[in-house]
């Protein structure tokens, strides 16, 4: 079982839609979440992270955490084709301040 | 505030070879750490510096080191070359006082 789990999609959402990207992972003392946006041949950008319990809301994003089901959510309202990219979740075990990324969720957002 | 600056960019080595990757952080920011990503294994963690030491190490082989300076600049070495070795090497840093990694834009290493 790999420690952080993302489904690799593609996951295809209409313009003004909202996208859902879903991310578990397997060490319960998992203490900060974030959520990573990578174009095609570009490197990863951070664009959210939420270290407690409930949701964190920016922009048009929204980070959901629950810790007792071990799973964190990206929201993305209004998509646009422009958030087509692969995302990435990434979750810092208890072992160090290594961050541990799944292997990412395509997004296609169609005009 | 200039990011975290990565050279090469691109390069070309053959079996055998050895490659050396340089990477600047953000101003301000002391932790260094290097991952691989290829599109069979994703992003994978290689080790993570702070204040010239070691504090992680990922699950590689020893042909893989790296080390930082005291201006918190760090270099990665990768010996004896293989195939498998093609890859994305990404360079993060870390601000003080939080788990966030910035990235650079990458090194691309292809092996021959």
């Amino acid at each position: 079982q790999k420690e952080v789990e993302q489904n690799s999609g593609p996951l295809s959402v209409p313009e003004g839609a909202i996208a859902s990207l879903n991310c578990t992972y397997s060490d319960r003392g998992s203490q900060s979440f974030f959520w990573y946006r990578q174009y095609s041949g570009k490197s990863p950008e951070l664009i959210m992270s939420i270290y407690s319990n409930g949701d964190k809301e920016d922009g048009r994003f929204t980070a959901q955490l629950n810790k007792a089901s071990q799973y964190v959510s990206l929201l993305i309202r209004d998509s646009q084709p422009s958030d087509s990219a692969t995302y990435l979740c990434a979750v810092n075990n208890n072992a160090g301040n290594m961050l541990t990324f799944g292997g990412g969720t395509r997004l296609m957002v169609k005009p | 505030k200039a990011g975290v600056t990565q050279t090469p960019r691109y390069l070309i080595k053959t079996r055998g070879q050895q490659v050396t990757l340089s990477c600047s952080p953000i101003s301000g920011h002391r932790s260094v750490s290097w991952y691989q990503q290829t599109p069979g294994q994703g992003l994978q963690f290689l080790f993570e510096y702070f204040s010239e030491t070691q504090r992680n190490k990922g699950n590689f082989p020893g042909r893989f080191s790296g080390r930082q300076f005291s201006n918190s600049r760090s270099e990665m070495n990768v010996s004896t070359l293989e195939l498998g070795d093609s890859a994305l090497y990404l360079c993060a840093s870390r601000p003080p006082g939080t788990g966030e990694l910035f990235f650079g834009e990458g090194s691309r290493l292809t092996v021959l």
